[in-house]
């Protein structure tokens, strides 16, 4: 069982390029979600989704697209990369939310790590 | 809105001794906690979580931690440190919004472990 996955492991990009950092899960959880985190900052969530085509923005979604057309994949596309972008991406996912239920378990993929130059 | 505190950025204790690492959240609501560990260069680990019940959450890897409403707080808890705990922690706060949850992390907290 792969469990959450994640593509590329590392990525140098310069200024204004733009890239996709895949993830998927093969758990079937319908709630993905996107963070990165910084030094001293912890996780901070850029977007979500609750199932296949739906997503939401988070606390820092600028910059940032993303896209849910199947359960499985959940892509994060950087359109024209900053400088302030370079971090450590982390996807997660957990099982469906069914009403009364906010806390399911995350289970998180390796991480991609960024550097924008 | 919700957040999660924790006053350590880094704490060491030496192997064998007890641990305590601190976690104070602000929520209007009963919150839905949860204590994460990432090893380096890994991503997060579910440790224990709690909803609610029982105050007192027991966790893998022998972590406990104690819910405290009045001092909201989820304090994190083992008996006797491995050098292989090293790592750092995340305290988490869970919370409903419309079409979901979102889950809010706090800075974490680096343990160290002497030998």
């Amino acid at each position: 069982n792969a469990g959450v996955t994640q593509t590329p492991k590392f990525q140098v990009l310069k200024t204004g390029q733009s890239m996709t950092l895949q993830c998927a899960q093969d758990m079937n959880h319908e709630y993905m979600s996107w963070y990165r985190q910084d030094p001293g900052m912890g996780l901070r969530l850029i977007h979500y989704s609750v199932g296949a085509g739906i997503t939401d923005q988070g606390e820092v979604p600028n910059g940032y697209n993303v896209s849910r057309s199947t359960t499985e994949d959940f892509p994060l596309r950087l359109l024209s990369a900053a400088p302030s972008q370079t971090s450590v991406y982390f996807c997660a996912s957990s099982i469906a939310l069914t009403s009364g239920r906010a806390g399911e378990t995350q289970y998180f993929g390796p991480g991609t790590r960024l550097l924008v130059l | 809105a919700q957040s999660v505190t924790q006053p350590d950025i880094h704490i060491t204790v030496s192997e064998g001794a007890s641990l305590e690492l601190r976690c104070n959240y602000s929520y209007g609501a009963t919150p839905y906690l949860f204590w994460y560990v990432q090893s380096p260069g890994q991503g997060l680990q579910l440790l224990l979580k709690y909803f609610s019940g029982d105050t007192l959450v027991q966790g893998i890897k022998g972590f406990e931690a104690e819910f405290k409403r009045s001092q909201s707080s989820f304090n994190l808890r083992k008996p006797s440190v491995h050098w292989s705990d090293a790592a750092e922690y995340f305290c988490a706060v869970g919370a409903r919004n419309t079409g979901g949850f979102k889950t809010i992390f706090g800075a974490g907290t680096r343990l160290f472990v002497k030998a």
